[in-house]
């Protein structure tokens, strides 16, 4: 999984507490990615970072925050988390940032709202 | 907004048969990839084809894109157990952010010993 690591790798969590995944990464690259997968939606891009502090929204950001304080740490957060959160949490990480550039994934997180 | 979307939902084939899947989307693109997920991992890419490619090949697979019909195919030849997994397209298109790919929600490929 290119260096990529992920934790938890599984959660239960009952809502309205709030959570928090990481997303490690030994290959120093600038750019990381958090998405979230559901059937019969693929994968969405919830929030994005192109260094260290700088993150930007995704398509599905509604309910996440994310910090980036370290190049090799990617974090995020559910700071109240619901129902139609439970899902399984990919981080990506690429070189360039590019459209072209491919997308190296973490082995994900699956997360259980009750 | 869903860019890319995968047919057939489902396929499954026996060993040594080809495997075909179809993306299309909707609006105009920079480039198309492909990726696999197998069961409980996360994406492995495979192949990227520019809007300026007809075709490309790697190994066993061959993509094809269709700018006119907006739509790409992912063509796995001698299939193989190994390759069972989930195959999704990644679309950027020409209007969103540099970094940005919209994936379709996959085809489940099951290949029969």
């Amino acid at each position: 999984d290119a260096g990529i690591t992920q934790s938890p790798r599984h959660k239960v969590t009952e809502t309205g507490t709030p959570v928090t995944l990481r997303c490690h990464q030994t290959e120093n690259h600038r750019y990381m990615y958090w998405y979230r997968q559901d059937p019969g939606h693929g994968l969405r891009l919830i929030h994005y970072s192109y260094g260290v502090k700088d993150t930007d929204k995704g398509e599905v950001s509604d309910g996440y925050s994310v910090s980036r304080s370290k190049t090799e740490d990617f974090l995020l957060t559910l700071e109240s988390a619901t129902s139609s959160q439970t899902s399984v949490y990919f981080c990506a990480i690429s070189v360039t940032g590019h459209s072209t550039d491919t997308q190296y994934f973490g082995p994900g997180t699956r997360l259980t709202v009750l | 907004s869903q860019q890319g979307e995968e047919d057939p939902q489902a396929l499954s084939i026996q060993e040594g048969e080809n495997a075909t899947m179809n993306c299309s989307y909707k609006t105009s693109i920079n480039n198309l990839q492909w990726y696999r997920q197998n069961s409980g991992r996360g994406l492995v890419h495979l192949i990227l084809i520019r809007s300026n490619e007809r075709e490309k090949h790697s190994g066993r697979l061959r993509v094809t894109l269709d700018t006119s019909k907006k739509s790409s195919s992912l063509l796995i030849t001698a299939s193989r157990a190994a390759d069972t997994a989930s195959y999704f397209c990644a679309t950027a298109g020409v209007m969103d952010s540099s970094y940005k790919l919209i994936f379709g929600s996959g085809t489940r490929l099951l290949v029969r010993p």
